[in-house]
């Protein structure tokens, strides 16, 4: 079945750098959503993927669907306390299925 | 606007017992989700409906599961006997109509089988 490979699985970074994330996969997607998990509450989408090539931003957040429609990647400038967390990608090849990543979990020092 | 809700937001019951989940979509979306959080396997999808019709219910861990939903408003997932190891974040998602499709999530709930 597909599978999606994210990476890291962590980060410590210290408030103010910039953070990027990516995710593959073994077959094409049609559609790439990334998410984010705080604790105790569900996913909430950051940002949503619909060609390749495509790069679209959401205030700091940043993210790219791959060319080969098998990759995408998250960037996050100038990361902030409140951007502690767990990010998710997750594509979705056909129907309504989504596939998600195992998540990078998002630590930041002040 | 409201969100999906779900409840309860925290469940603890004893082996053997019957556990319902409850969830709410998002008013006029078309398409409702199950998912299973857990540290071993992620984000698993479990079962998805399309217009209150279950279309695919392949990551149903087995026949202990089920879930309805009845009505646009309102679904169910149910797990009867329940086990220890159905201890998980059980979250509920739906999709706005039209395309793009995004996936919004509720706040999930928790259960814990002693």
């Amino acid at each position: 079945g597909q599978q999606l490979n994210q990476s890291p699985q962590s980060m410590f970074i210290q408030e103010g750098e910039d953070v990027s994330m990516n995710c593959t996969s073994s077959s094409i997607f049609n559609t790439w959503l990334w998410y984010k998990q705080d604790p105790g509450e569900g996913p909430v989408l950051l940002i949503a993927l619909y060609k390749a090539g495509e790069l679209t931003s959401n205030g700091r957040l940043t993210a790219q669907f791959g060319i080969t429609r098998k990759d995408s990647f998250l960037n996050i400038s100038a990361s902030i306390p409140s951007d502690v967390g767990i990010y998710f990608c997750a594509g979705r090849g056909g129907a309504q299925k989504l596939v998600f990543g195992q998540g990078t979990r998002l630590t930041i020092n002040p | 606007d409201a969100g999906v809700i779900q409840s309860p937001r925290h469940e603890v019951t004893e082996m053997g017992q019957e556990v319902t989940l409850r969830c709410k979509p998002i008013s006029g979306h078309d398409y409702l989700f199950w998912y299973r959080q857990t540290m071993m396997r992620g984000l698993e999808l479990l079962i998805y409906f399309n217009n209150n019709v279950p279309i695919d219910d392949s990551g149903m861990p087995e026949d202990r599961f089920s879930a309805k939903m009845p009505n646009a408003s309102f679904s169910t997932l149910k797990i009867q006997p329940s086990e220890p190891r159905d201890s998980a974040v059980y979250f509920c998602a739906s999709n706005k109509p039209g395309t793009p499709r995004m996936q919004f999530f509720g706040p999930g709930t928790r259960l814990t089988v002693l």
